[in-house]
């Protein structure tokens, strides 16, 4: 199957930093990345949708100006939490779409455990 | 409003046992995909259900589609500690092309 990687696995950064984490599909190319959040014991929730070459679509609730995201390249999507708070410790999962004729399948990276001191 | 709803919320079972995990909702889906994710890890893809009434066999889980595409449920046979993991269910919001919404998740714990 095809594999998405997440770096970093884990991050701890003091309250006020900026972390940025990458997302990557190996071998095949994604137009198309998301992003989750997922806090201890509950679902994941999709942040925001990640296009190639332009911006990206957040959902209700999320900040644009605090979760910036650049999807430059076919295979890579990086998520930049600014001025991060202890309330952003969370784990950040991506995932992108593989296309393939009129069947589409999302794989998933591994996470990211952010924790914010 | 959940647009999926799964239960148990929790489930703790000895190795061996059977158990069966639902996921529901009011509305019609074109498919539906049940995940398990590892504490620390994404979630991985463990089938994709598209027809009404649909059963489909993974070694000792059986999933099925409801017959009217709102629900379906997962069946695991003779559970093992590796079965260990969160459920989930998604589905498409919004079309074939539309996000990919999940449920809250079944916690399982299997013990040997």
């Amino acid at each position: 199957g095809a594999v998405v990687s997440q770096h970093p696995s884990w991050v701890i950064c003091k309250s006020g930093t900026s972390v940025k984490i990458e997302c990557r599909s190996l071998d095949f190319q994604a137009t198309t990345m998301f992003w989750y959040r997922q806090f201890p014991k509950q679902s994941l929730m999709l942040m925001a949708t990640s296009n190639e070459g332009s911006k990206a679509t957040y959902e209700q609730g999320v900040e644009k100006d605090k979760f910036l995201i650049n999807h430059a390249s076919l295979t890579l999507s990086t998520l930049t939490v600014t001025s991060a708070h202890p309330e952003d410790s969370s784990f950040y999962i991506c995932s992108a779409t593989l296309h393939a004729g009129s069947y589409n399948e999302q794989f998933f990276g591994p996470g990211t455990r952010l924790t914010v001191l | 409003t959940q647009l999926l709803e799964q239960s148990p919320q929790f489930l703790s079972i000895q190795e061996g046992e059977n158990l069966t995990v639902y996921c529901n909702s009011s509305s019609v889906f074109s498919s539906l995909q049940w995940y398990r994710q590892e504490p620390g890890e994404g979630p991985v893809l463990l089938v994709t259900v598209v027809t009404g009434g649909e059963v489909k066999k993974l070694k000792r889980l059986t999933f099925q589609f409801g017959d009217a595409r709102k629900d379906s449920s997962l069946h695991i046979t003779a559970a093992q500690p590796g079965d260990t993991g969160l459920y989930l269910c998604a589905v498409r919001y919004g079309g074939s092309q539309g996000n990919l919404i999940f449920g809250k998740g079944t916690k399982l714990s299997v013990k040997p």
